[in-house]
């Protein structure tokens, strides 16, 4: 079945340092695929989407870009804050107004000054 | 705008007992989904509920259910706890367009403990 893959944490660097997070999916058809944060004690909020091949979301200084020849849609940063602490998860969506939407396990994330 | 509320925080239970979730969504938002988040399985999408209809529903047991009411509020039933239904269950209301076009908007969750 359709699935997202995450690579595993925890991730730790020092501030002002390069963030790639990787994620694949397996997928029939063209899903929409999300990044999601989790901050410590609260629910996830949506960091960026992609809706079709080749787009490119960005904010906050994340970026990540459907990638449909190796089914990636790796999130990126040039450099990472303290702040930017949390666990991200990759997602997708797929079957339109009516399907379910699939995470990865996570990756948590620590940005040390 | 108020966000995604859930309540209680956090609910300590015991084996076999039943427990109720509430959920109330940004106002507006017509779309409301329930997960659960587990450090082994992480996040599992447990059902999501549009204009008081079960819309979706994930691969969890039947000891599992929901509800929407006509103001989009929406509770989640568990009966028959077990060890394994601890977990921080989470709750996220859209404007129900379908995923791709409106966005989730996650509540800070209920943490579950089953003893």
């Amino acid at each position: 079945g359709d699935s997202v893959t995450q690579m595993e944490g925890p991730v730790t660097l020092s501030e002002e340092a390069f963030l790639t997070i990787n994620c694949t999916y397996t997928a029939t058809g063209y899903p929409s695929l999300f990044w999601y944060v989790q901050y410590p004690g609260e629910g996830l909020q949506l960091l960026l989407k992609a809706t079709k091949a080749d787009d490119k979301g960005s904010n906050k200084g994340f970026e990540a870009t459907y990638r449909k020849e190796t089914t990636s849609f790796h999130l990126e940063k040039g450099s990472v804050q303290v702040s930017d602490s949390a666990v991200y998860f990759c997602a997708l969506v797929y079957g339109g107004s009516q399907g379910n939407l699939i995470f990865g396990k996570g990756t948590k994330l620590s940005v040390k000054p | 705008k108020a966000g995604v509320t859930q309540t209680p925080r956090y609910l300590i239970k015991t084996r076999g007992q039943q427990v109720t979730l509430s959920c109330s969504p940004i106002s507006g938002h017509r779309s409301v989904s329930w997960y659960q988040q587990t450090p082994g399985q992480g996040l599992q999408f447990l059902f999501e509920y549009f204009s008081e209809t079960q819309r979706n529903k994930g691969n969890f047991p039947g000891r599992f259910s929901g509800r929407q009411f006509s103001n989009s509020r929406s509770e989640m039933n568990v009966s028959t706890l077990e060890l394994g239904d601890s977990a921080l269950y989470l709750c996220a209301s859209s404007s129900g367009g379908g995923w791709a076009g409106s966005p989730l908007h996650f509540g800070n969750g209920t943490r579950l403990t089953v003893t």
